[in-house]
């Protein structure tokens, strides 16, 4: 069965822990992507990865990195620097970079800061 | 970059009926237009998309329209139905410099269709 996941579903941190979202996709994409999303609003673009060992800020990348050093995985830190983590993060991959091609979303991880 | 903005953010229809979504977005350099739509709890999921060098597209109930000169698409569904209700996302990309490489996405609009 060919897509991508994400663990924990339900995740809890306490402040000032650092926490990994994992995202796997065995779908042989490039590019990778993080995005948060809060109620009511859209999608953000965290960091995202063309290919493997690189990677590049999106929108709202303070307080959070990430490493691409296998190209079917790409892990999110949420660190203690980041003010309000509490949202629903997803990860998502394209077969190429550059933007225009279709994104495959995985389930998301809620994390909720205690 | 790219900003859009997506209209209305709350859409009630009963079945049967047509359901119209509109975007706007800034960066003209833009060339790919999805729309996905997700569902509580869920991941989104592409419906349909349509490229800059096209003016509409159709997929059975649902097409998507784009005007480039005025910078705005639309996604369109026709005869409605309960499950069409979900929580429904356009996004803009292509563009070059700092758009190169992202997906922007609209707030997204809630679809409620009532039985």
């Amino acid at each position: 069965d060919g897509g991508i996941t994400q663990s924990p579903k339900y995740l809890f941190r306490k402040e000032g822990q650092n926490v990994t979202l994992s995202c796997e996709q065995n779908l042989n994409h490039d590019a990778m992507y993080w995005y948060r999303q809060d109620p009511g609003q859209g999608l953000r673009l965290i960091y995202y990865s063309q290919i493997v060992n690189d990677f590049q800020k999106g929108d709202i990348a303070e307080g959070y990195s990430v490493s691409r050093e296998k190209k079917e995985s790409f892990p999110l830190t949420v660190t203690s620097a980041q003010k309000n983590p509490t949202a629903f993060y997803l990860c998502a991959s394209s077969i190429f970079g550059g933007g225009n091609n279709e994104q495959f979303f995985g389930p998301g991880t809620r994390l909720t800061v205690l | 970059g790219e900003n859009v903005e997506q209209h209305p953010s709350t859409l009630s229809v009963q079945e049967g009926d047509s359901a119209v979504i509109k975007c706007t977005y800034s960066d003209s350099a833009s060339n790919y237009f999805p729309w996905y739509k997700q569902e509580l709890g869920k991941g989104p999921q592409l419906i349909i998309d349509i490229r800059s060098n096209v003016g509409e597209k159709k997929d059975q109930r649902i097409a998507v329209t784009l005007n480039k000169t005025a910078k705005h698409f639309s996604l369109h569904i026709t005869e409605t139905q309960p499950e069409d209700s979900a929580v429904y996302f356009c996004a803009a990309s292509g563009g070059g410099g700092t758009s190169y490489g992202k997906l922007t996405f609209g707030q997204g609009t809630i679809l409620t269709v009532h039985p």
